[in-house]
C-alpha cells in the first residue's frame, strides 16, 4: 500500500510530556499538511509544507507545536509540554502538483490522549 | 468570515433511497468544492471535486451539484447501501489563501438495512 502512513496510531501520555508523530506521505507528493481533528469537528489546519519548506503555520498553533520536513519526504510533528486540550486526532495529508485544488490524501491519523 | 456549513444533524435513511447532503458557503465565492468521506477512526477519503463553472459531477452512484446563486453544493448518493454509512465532509480553499482548505463539520449518514 503506497498511501499516507502515520505513526504511531495511538499515543497516550501524561500532561507535560513531549510527543512526536511521524508522517510518510505518498512518495511523489510535494505538498504535506498537518491537521488536528476533535470529535464532531472537521479537520483544523495546522501547517503546510511544499517540499521541505514550511510555507504556513496556523496562528492557532502555539509555540509548543513544531513541524519539520527535513528532506522533503517524511514529516514530524512535535508537541512540547502537552496539555489536556491537545487531546485530539492528528491527521497528515499529502497532495501532488502546484494547484491548490488537488485532492488531499490522508493518513489514518495519530490519536493523542493526554492523561 | 468565510464559512462552510453542513447540516450537523445526522441523516438516517432506508437502504435503496437517495441520500442528499448539503454544503453551504458564506462570505466568499469558492472556485471549487471538494467532498470527502470519513469513517470512524480513519482519515478522510477524497470523493469528488466540482468547479464553480460545473453544474453537476457524477461518479458511479455519487452526484454533486454546485449552485453559485444559492451558494450551495448538494451531494447525492443514489441507491444507498449500509456500507455508505459514514461522515461526509465538504471543503474548499480559503479565499485569501489558496494553500489551505477550510472544512465543514461534516454530516453523519446512517443507511439502515
Amino acid at each position: 500500500d503506497t498511501g499516507v502512513s502515520q505513526n504511531p496510531r495511538h499515543k497516550i501520555t501524561k500532561r507535560g510530556q513531549n510527543v512526536t508523530f511521524r508522517c510518510d506521505p505518498i512518495s511523489e507528493h510535494n505538498r504535506l499538511y498537518w491537521y488536528r481533528q476533535t470529535l464532531g469537528q472537521g479537520p483544523e489546519f495546522l501547517t503546510y509544507f511544499q517540499n521541505e519548506a514550511q510555507l504556513e503555520k496556523s496562528r492557532l498553533l502555539s509555540d509548543r507545536f513544531s513541524a519539520e520536513r527535513p528532506k522533503g519526504s517524511f514529516s514530524t510533528l512535535e508537541i512540547q509540554r502537552t496539555e489536556q486540550g491537545d487531546s485530539a486526532m492528528y491527521l497528515c495529508a499529502s497532495s501532488a502538483g502546484t494547484e491548490s485544488n488537488q485532492p488531499q490524501h490522508f493518513g489514518d491519523g495519530t490519536r493523542l490522549s493526554i492523561l | 468570515s468565510q464559512k462552510i456549513e453542513q447540516n450537523s444533524e445526522a441523516l438516517n435513511i432506508q437502504e435503496g433511497k437517495t441520500a442528499t447532503l448539503t454544503c453551504n458557503y458564506t462570505n466568499y465565492s469558492p472556485a471549487y468544492l471538494q467532498w470527502y468521506r470519513q469513517d470512524p477512526g480513519r482519515g478522510p477519503v477524497f470523493l469528488l471535486l466540482i468547479r464553480e463553472n460545473e453544474k453537476e459531477k457524477r461518479k458511479e452512484r455519487l452526484k454533486v451539484t454546485f449552485d453559485t446563486t444559492l451558494k450551495q453544493s448538494l451531494f447525492h448518493i443514489t441507491a444507498s447501501q449500509p456500507a455508505d454509512s459514514a461522515t461526509y465532509l465538504c471543503a474548499s480553499h480559503n479565499a485569501g489563501n489558496n494553500r489551505k482548505l477550510i472544512w465543514g463539520l461534516g454530516t453523519s449518514l446512517a443507511v439502515n438495512p
